[in-house]
Order: structure tokens, then sequence, then C-alpha cells
């Protein structure tokens, strides 16, 4: 079975500055979907940003990037210029039209 | 953007008793359903995929006729927790994938069951 590994339960960054959150999975599949989501205290499921597996070009959105390396099975997060209402669970995921599974999550915190 | 509904948002029940929780996509037909359990400050726990029309793909570990899933069309899935206990307390998230790598969810349930 396919799985996700967030190795870093919690991570802290001052607010304006930049963070890179891991994220590495394990699949034999070729196509597949990487996502990253937030999760505020509300519990919402929030998209942050997806990858296709297929596409060698990190995507990218606003002030959120990857960095996917599929030969290594690695798909970080980078936040630049930090925000306060960045502050939530971040969960990596690994999808296909059958599968969906996730990460156990960073937890991160912005100081002001 | 796409719209997956969920209800409901919270329910309390009785132990011994059953409670059904529906997941609607409401602007789109999801060909898969995934139903996820989560324990505060935890991951979601994939417990069972649903494709309309076909029985649910359970995780192991699963009990399949304590989580009955039903997908009876491409907009709605429901999840039943038959005879529930307190160990069953928690939040519960669908999710409905598109067929084209798009993946929305529902806002959660939360079973408190006494």
């Amino acid at each position: 079975a396919q799985t996700v590994t967030q190795s870093q339960p919690e991570m802290s960054v001052q607010e304006a500055e930049t963070v890179t959150l891991s994220c590495t999975y394990d699949t034999s599949e070729s196509d597949y979907y990487l996502f990253w989501y937030k999760q505020p205290p509300s519990r919402q499921m929030i998209l942050v940003i997806r990858q296709e597996a297929y596409k060698q070009q990190n995507a990218t959105e606003n002030r959120f990037s990857v960095n996917f390396q599929k030969a290594a099975k690695s798909f970080s997060l980078k936040i630049s210029d930090s925000q306060l209402g960045d502050a939530a669970m971040y969960f990596c995921a690994y999808g296909n039209n059958n599968d969906m599974r996730f990460g156990a999550g960073t937890r991160l915190t912005v100081k002001p | 953007g796409a719209v997956v509904s969920q209800h409901p948002s919270w329910v309390i029940c009785k132990s011994g008793t059953s409670v059904k929780i529906e997941c609607r996509s409401l602007d789109f037909q999801a060909t898969t359903m995934f139903w996820y359990r989560q324990f505060p400050k935890q991951s979601l726990m994939l417990m069972a995929t649903s494709n309309e029309g076909s029985k649910a793909t359970y995780e192991q570990g699963v009990e399949k006729d304590k989580f009955l899933i039903n997908h009876a069309s491409l907009t709605l899935s429901t999840l039943t927790v038959t005879s529930a206990h307190p160990e069953d307390s928690s939040f519960y998230i669908c999710s409905a994938a598109t067929g084209t790598g798009e993946l929305f969810f529902g806002e959660g349930s939360r079973l408190t069951v006494l």
C-alpha cells in the first residue's frame, strides 16, 4: 500500500519569513497526484496546492510552492512571506482515482 | 469551486443506536468517494473507498459490518455507524473525487456516542 511520511510533527516560522515542510511517499504507481492540505481549527480541509506526477514543473500557488522530486519520492511545501493566517495543521497526501492517503501532519506555528 | 456537503455536522446518540452520515457532491458527479476518521490531533485515517454502484473497499482493520457504506448514486454516499458505542466517537470526513485528480472534502461530522 502507498504510504506518506511527514517527519516534522511541528514547525515554527517568523511572520514574513519562509518555511519548508517535508513529505516523502512510497508508491509503485507511475500516475498519481500529490497534495498539500491545510486544516485550521474548524477542521475543514483546504487544498493548498496540487501536483500531477507526470508534470516535471513544480506547482506554485501564490506564496506556496512545491519541490517535487519524483525519483526521490519527495514532495516538500515552501511557504514564502508567512502570514499569521497560515498557522494550521498541514497534511501531505498521495492520491489516484481509487486511493487517497495522508501523512501524519505538521503543525505550523507562525510567530508575530 | 466544487462543493461537497456533509451532514449532520454534529450528532449525539445513545450507545447501541445507529447513525447515518451523508456525503453529497452538489455540482459534480463523484466517481469515487472516500471516508475518513480523524482522532483529535491526528491525521485522517482512510476507512473505505466507495464507487457508485459497487461495494465499498474497506481498509484493513475497519469493520465493514460496523461501518456500512452505500454509494447509491454519483452524487451521494452514506456512512452508517451501526450499534454505535463510545469508542466510535470521532470526527468523520468524506471526500469526493472527480476522476481527473481533483478531490473535494465535506465539512466533517462529529459523532459523540453516550
